[in-house]
């Protein structure tokens, strides 16, 4: 089993939806949490960064880690076209471990 | 654009050949790591050097390594490929000695196909 699971997807949402993606991990020595976005053909960038519990918004997105549940989410309000992407959960202790990632298609 | 270039964009070779995959990390960044992207086993950590030497490895086969240059720029050297070695390959890189709270950056990947 890995250390962090992920739903692939796909995921699809009409434009305007809320969009919630979800990982959860096995690890409890895990501190930080991030989230990546990859379009296609392109390497993951970092979108989102939290550490430890709680949430933390940035524009349209929301982070949020449950610790006591091993469970982070990341939540995408007014969700446009272009948010079209794989996401990609990560967390470390020292390496980054990621998730497989989610796919997700936000239709016009 | 991240600020990481990689060399070359695709890569199409046979069984048991050897290949290197190049990578510059960001003006300034003295980290740079290794991943393998494929379908099955998603974004796999595969070693780390800071400033030229090796810091950390992750699910790296002994078939394939890795080295920094004094300029900072990476190779990473495939050999004895096999068809599973088919993925994606990313180089990132951060700022100082790496650790949870780094920020990595990501270059474009070379995609390597092997038949």
């Amino acid at each position: 089993q890995k250390e962090v699971e992920q739903d692939p997807g796909p995921l699809s949402v009409p434009e305007g939806a809320i969009v919630s993606l979800n990982c959860t991990y096995s690890n409890s020595a895990f501190q930080y949490f991030m989230w990546y976005r990859q379009y296609s053909r392109k390497g993951p960038e970092l979108l989102m960064y939290t550490y430890s519990s709680g949430n933390k918004e940035d524009g349209r997105f929301t982070a949020q880690v449950d610790k006591s549940s091993k469970y982070i989410s990341l939540f995408i309000r007014d969700s446009q076209p272009s948010d079209s992407a794989t996401y990609l959960c990560a967390m470390t202790g020292y390496a980054l471990n990621f998730g497989k990632g989610t796919s997700l298609l936000v239709t016009p | 654009d991240s600020g990481v270039t990689q060399t070359p964009k695709h890569l199409i070779t046979a069984t048991g050949q050897r290949v290197t995959l190049r990578c510059s990390p960001r003006s300034g960044d003295l980290s740079v790591y290794w991943y393998q992207q494929s379908l099955d086993q998603g974004l796999q950590f595969l070693i780390q050097y800071y400033n030229g030497e090796e810091r950390a490895k992750g699910n790296i086969l002994e078939r394939f390594s890795a080295q920094q240059f004094p300029d900072l720029h990476s190779e990473l050297n495939l050999s004895s490929l096999e068809l599973g070695d088919s993925a994606l390959y990313f180089c990132a890189s951060s700022a100082r000695a790496g650790g949870p709270s780094e920020t990595q950056y990501f270059g474009p990947g070379t995609r390597l196909l092997v038949l």
